[in-house]
């Protein structure tokens, strides 16, 4: 079974900083997602990755297929970032991780 | 529709109780799928559809849940003698093609069971 473990759980920030968000797995997939989830409980898809590296305006997802590894990053962090950030992998089944609570401060 | 639709929004149900939860898919997506977030808990994947077919139904919690998938569309998430810990929020999202596309997720149906 797929383990998908994310780093950190928990990250406060000052808008403008540079974010990292991490997210391992155990097993080879074909494909892992990068999902944010607003306080409302709303979720939006950011990034579909399988391999390489996707760009989406303030967003950057990476993936390293062979150390089954992908990180988000947040360029020039805003408040209205702050939300939760889950992995997510697909081999035989969709495995989420536990997510990451970003906080942009003011 | 613009986007992924769920109904009810809210569900309030008692125990042993069965109940039914919908999704309206984005119209031309082959691909859906299902999936609960307990209170405090992360998302878990339920079932998925390619067309009318789910093949692999081994997500679903017990064998107290089904779902259905009609005309490649609409599917239904049935709960039979519903049980407290089936209290969660239900997920439905779409995609064009499984597993290769980005997924369109619908705002939920909150199910409480008392």
């Amino acid at each position: 079974k797929n383990e998908v473990e994310q780093s950190p759980q928990n990250l406060t920030a000052q808008e403008g900083e540079f974010i990292t968000i991490n997210c391992s797995y155990s097993v080879g997939i074909s494909a892992l997602h990068w999902l944010q989830q607003h306080p409302g409980g709303g979720i939006v898809s950011l990034f579909m990755l399988s391999s390489g590296k996707k760009k989406h305006g303030r967003l950057i997802a990476t993936i390293n297929i062979q150390e089954k590894h992908s990180s988000l990053h947040i360029t020039a962090s805003h408040p209205r970032d702050s939300a939760v950030y889950i992995c997510a992998v697909r081999d035989d089944k969709i495995i989420f991780g536990k997510g990451t609570r970003l906080h942009i401060l003011p | 529709g613009a986007g992924v639709s769920q109904s009810p929004s809210n569900k309030v149900t008692e125990k042993g109780k069965d109940v039914e939860l919908r999704c309206d898919p984005i119209s031309g997506h082959t691909a859906l799928y299902w999936y609960r977030q307990s209170l405090g808990q992360g998302l878990e994947f339920l079932i998925y559809f390619q067309g009318n077919s789910a093949p692999d139904k081994s997500g679903l919690p017990s064998d107290r849940f089904s779902a259905e998938r009609t005309g490649g569309s609409v599917s239904t998430l049935t709960i039979q003698r519903t049980q407290q810990e089936d209290s969660a929020v239900y997920l439905c999202a779409s995609s064009l093609v499984f597993g290769v596309d980005t997924q369109y997720f619908g705002p939920g149906t909150r199910l409480t069971v008392l």
